[in-house]
């Protein structure tokens, strides 16, 4: 079993709808997760981090971290063509980060 | 302020030669970390370097990779011999602590090898 499932899609969708986005994780001592968003050819870059459980909200994006499930997810309202890309969910315990398989995000104009 | 720096960017070699791979962090980043990306999946971590001692090597495949950071600045990933299952995209990050006490990794754009 992965230390973190995610399901790598495809997804697609119009431009203004929401793209929902999930992680399942099994290692308890996780306590940072982030997001981060990949282009093609390009390096992740860290959307959004959260400490332990609860909702996070920047602009268009909310992270949500529920511990007593082991999972996690994010929401992308309002989503743009720029928006296409992978996402990638990451998880860390003392210092490394795992990561998810990523999920490609395709916004359709 | 600069990223992460990587090159070369594409790679093509043979099965059995040997390729390096370098990076120079963001400026004033101690952390440094290589990462294995197969295609279609997440980033592996392959070596982190604490200026310029390793913390954790546990996932380099040690008779073929080998890594240094010289002076704690730039470094280097080697494979030797490469073999077919080494094509990825090898990433390089760097990371500072931020004033919420997390060490957020910025990430170059990689190096892609593809091994023929």
């Amino acid at each position: 079993q992965k230390e973190v499932e995610q399901d790598p899609g495809p997804l697609s969708v119009p431009e203004g709808a929401i793209v929902s986005l999930n992680c399942t994780y099994s290692n308890s001592a996780f306590q940072y997760f982030m997001w981060y968003r990949q282009y093609s050819r390009k390096g992740p870059e860290l959307l959004m981090y959260t400490y332990s459980s609860g909702n996070k909200e920047d602009g268009r994006f909310t992270a949500q971290v529920d511990k007593s499930s082991k999972y996690i997810s994010l929401f992308i309202r309002d989503s743009q063509p720029s928006d296409s890309a992978t996402y990638l969910c990451a998880m860390r315990g003392d210092y490394k980060l795992s990561f998810g398989a990523g999920t490609t995000v395709t916004v359709r104009a | 302020e600069a990223g992460v720096a990587q090159s070369p960017r594409y790679k093509i070699i043979e099965k059995r030669q040997s390729v390096a791979f370098w990076c120079n962090p963001i400026s004033g980043h101690a952390t440094l970390y290589w990462y294995q990306q197969i295609l279609g999946q997440g980033p592996k971590l392959l070596i982190q370097f604490q200026n310029n001692g390793v913390v954790d090597d546990s996932q380099l495949p040690k008779d073929r990779f080998s890594a240094e950071r010289l002076k704690g600045v730039d470094s280097t990933l080697k494979i030797q011999p490469a073999k077919l299952e080494d094509s990825a995209v090898y990433l390089c990050a760097s990371s500072s602590l931020t004033s919420g006490g997390y060490y957020e990794q910025y990430f170059g754009p990689g190096t892609r090898l593809t091994v023929t």
